[in-house]
Order: C-alpha cells, then structure tokens, then sequence
C-alpha cells in the first residue's frame, strides 16, 4: 500500500495564484521529500523537511511537516505556467533505506 | 556524460517472454532502486540496493530479478513478462544511507503485448 497519499489528485489554479498540495503518511519517517515530474519525464527533487523539523522554504515552495498528524503540506507561491507538473511526496521510513512515493497531485496553472 | 540513464526507453514485449531493463549512473552512487509507475498508483518501489551484491525487496517485487554485480548498474529483468507489468519503470540513485535526495533516470516505457 501506499506510504504517501497526495490531495487533491488534481489542482487547476490561473498564474499568480498559490498552489497547496497535501500530503498524508501512515509510518514514522526520517524525513519528508517533494518531487515533481513534468509529462514524460523522471522526477526531480525539490525539497526536503526532517522529521524535527515543521517547516522549511526554498524560493517559491514552502513546505510544512506536523509528525502528530502524520501530515505535510507544499505551497507553492505566485505559480508560473511552468509550474504545470505532477507533485510527489516521499518518505523514508525509519525501517527501510528506500523512498515510498504516494499517489501525487497533477497541477495544471493556466496562463 | 554525468547522471543516470536508462535503456531502452521504450520497448515492447510479448508475453512470456524474459526483458532487461538496464540503469546505469556514473556517481558511484551507493543505492539504487528500481519503481514502477502507473495510473493511479504513483509509484510503487520493486527492488532497491544498499550497495553491490546487496538487494532487497521493495512493495511489488513479485515477477521481478534484479542484480548489482557492480556499483554503477542495476539491470531489472522481468522473467516472464505479463500484460500486467506493461508500465513506466524509473530507475534512481542515491547517495548516503539517509537518502536526502533521489536522482531519477528519464524512465522506460515498457509495453507487453
């Protein structure tokens, strides 16, 4: 089963607007990560929270962790049509060495 | 050049028959793992590896060999392909044992007929 589940499934905002993404885990982590992957290609990294850690920003993204909740959030500020891409979230598990992804948000921003 | 890379980038198989899907990363990387994606499913971990001659079992792994005989690469064999394993298969790395950060190969879209 899926570690990570992503909400909403899909998220369609206009350029300029916020993007929020969700993202719920079953098991204790390490430490959280984000991905995103644009249509046919593999994914790539954008930011990483430990599992001390409640929240962390890189530019445009602003990525929350509430381990009690067992829940994170990524905003992504002032979005760009380029911002169009799946959003993944992916634990490390303290059991395993390997990443679980969930399902993923799709985000389209229309120009 | 630099990076990871799969091969082939798409292929199409009959049923029953064997296919390697190869993963290759210049990085000396010391993990690597293999995932499948499909729709509606995300993507799901089939076999990852801490470091050469060391694999071990991801959530799908059923249907499935791999092998590290050496660091660099981590080939993924399907030994009797079926129609349910038609997917996209993602290879990546990873440095340390705490993974801070996976590197994603461009993916194989592998079709069984």
């Amino acid at each position: 089963s899926q570690q990570g589940e992503e909400d909403p499934q899909a998220l369609s905002i206009q350029e300029g607007e916020n993007a929020t993404m969700n993202c719920s885990y079953k098991t204790s982590i390490n430490n959280l990560q984000w991905y995103r992957q644009n249509s046919g290609r593999g994914l790539v990294h954008l930011i990483l929270i430990r599992s001390n850690e409640r929240e962390k920003h890189s530019g445009r993204l602003r990525v929350t962790l509430d381990t009690s909740k067992k829940s994170s959030s990524l905003l992504i500020t002032a979005s760009r049509a380029a911002d169009t891409a799946s959003y993944f979230c992916a634990t490390e598990n303290t059991g395993r060495r390997a990443l679980t992804f969930g399902s993923g948000t799709r985000l389209q921003v229309q120009p | 050049d630099a990076g990871i890379t799969q091969s082939p980038r798409y292929k199409i198989t009959e049923t029953g028959r064997q296919v390697t899907l190869m993963c290759h990363q210049t990085w000396s990387h010391s993990y690597m793992f293999w995932y499948r994606q499909d729709l509606g499913h995300g993507l799901r971990l089939i076999y990852y590896s801490a470091a050469a001659d060391i694999t071990d079992k991801g959530e799908v792994p059923d249907g499935y060999v791999v092998s590290r005989s050496k660091t660099e690469n981590f080939p993924l064999t399907l030994e009797s392909a079926t129609r349910s394993q038609t997917s996209v298969y993602f290879c990546a790395s990873s440095e340390s044992s705490v993974i801070t950060e996976a590197f994603f190969g461009q993916g194989t879209r592998l079709t069984v007929v």
